[in-house]
């Protein structure tokens, strides 16, 4: 199985801040890479597929790139809706796997 | 509009049996490769399962294979996940998502419905 590792696992940012968030795949997954938002009690939220395409209705803050085994998630100006946890996925083989989360916290 | 609402879940006894159901509208069901994601309370999201718009492929995580079955019933827009020989480890939320068009992401959720396992 291919193991999706994130880091960091939590961060504490302020609002207009810049963050990234990194996901390495245990091998080479090509571009098939997911990203999602999840917010307490709620239900994940697609963001980013196919590494860097955005899903519909995205704001265009969010922004994905890599390919192969490192990927990362960027937020160019964190907003207050943004305060959430973040997981990346990969759907290069089956078992499909996600990564363990990074929490976006506040500063 | 997309909309997947699960239900099913409950409290169930380790080594008991438990069958979600997850009703789809909104989009072209029968096309549409399916899938659950569980959650454990506190814990990060594990990929369970998918199966083919048509039903004749389907794909398990490790932890589930043996034990739990998806389906689907295309004539109902109805996906299902029968899980059995239950364990207390199963207690999560169970999340139905439908795949993007590109394949293999998923682009809607359901809510949840939550299974606890325990005696």
């Amino acid at each position: 199985d291919i193991q999706m590792t994130q880091s960091p696992s939590s961060l504490s940012a302020s609002v207009g801040d810049r963050v990234t968030i990194t996901c390495r795949a245990s091998q080479g997954i090509s571009r098939w890479l997911a990203w999602y938002q999840q917010k307490p009690e709620t239900a994940p939220k697609s963001l980013i597929y196919a590494a860097s395409s955005l899903q519909s209705g995205v704001p265009s803050r969010f922004s994905g790139t890599g390919s192969g085994t490192d990927f990362t998630l960027t937020i160019s100006s964190l907003q207050p809706e943004d305060f959430a946890t973040y997981y990346c996925q990969q759907y290069n083989s089956y078992p499909r796997t996600f990564g363990g989360g990074t929490k976006v916290e506040i500063k | 509009e997309v909309q997947l609402l699960e239900s099913g879940g409950g409290l169930v006894q380790p080594g008991g049996s438990l069958r979600l159901s997850c009703a789809a509208s909104g989009f072209t069901f029968s096309s549409s490769t399916m899938g659950w994601v569980r959650q454990a309370p506190g814990k990060g999201l594990e990929w369970v399962s998918v199966i083919t718009g048509s039903g004749g492929n389907t794909y398990y995580a490790d932890s589930v294979k043996g034990r739990f079955t998806i389906s689907r019933d295309n004539s109902k827009n109805t996906l299902y996940l029968q899980m059995n020989s239950l364990r207390v480890e199963d207690t999560a939320v169970y999340y139905c998502a439908k795949d993007t068009p590109q394949g293999g992401s998923f682009d809607y959720w359901g809510q949840g419905t939550l299974v606890t396992v325990s005696s």
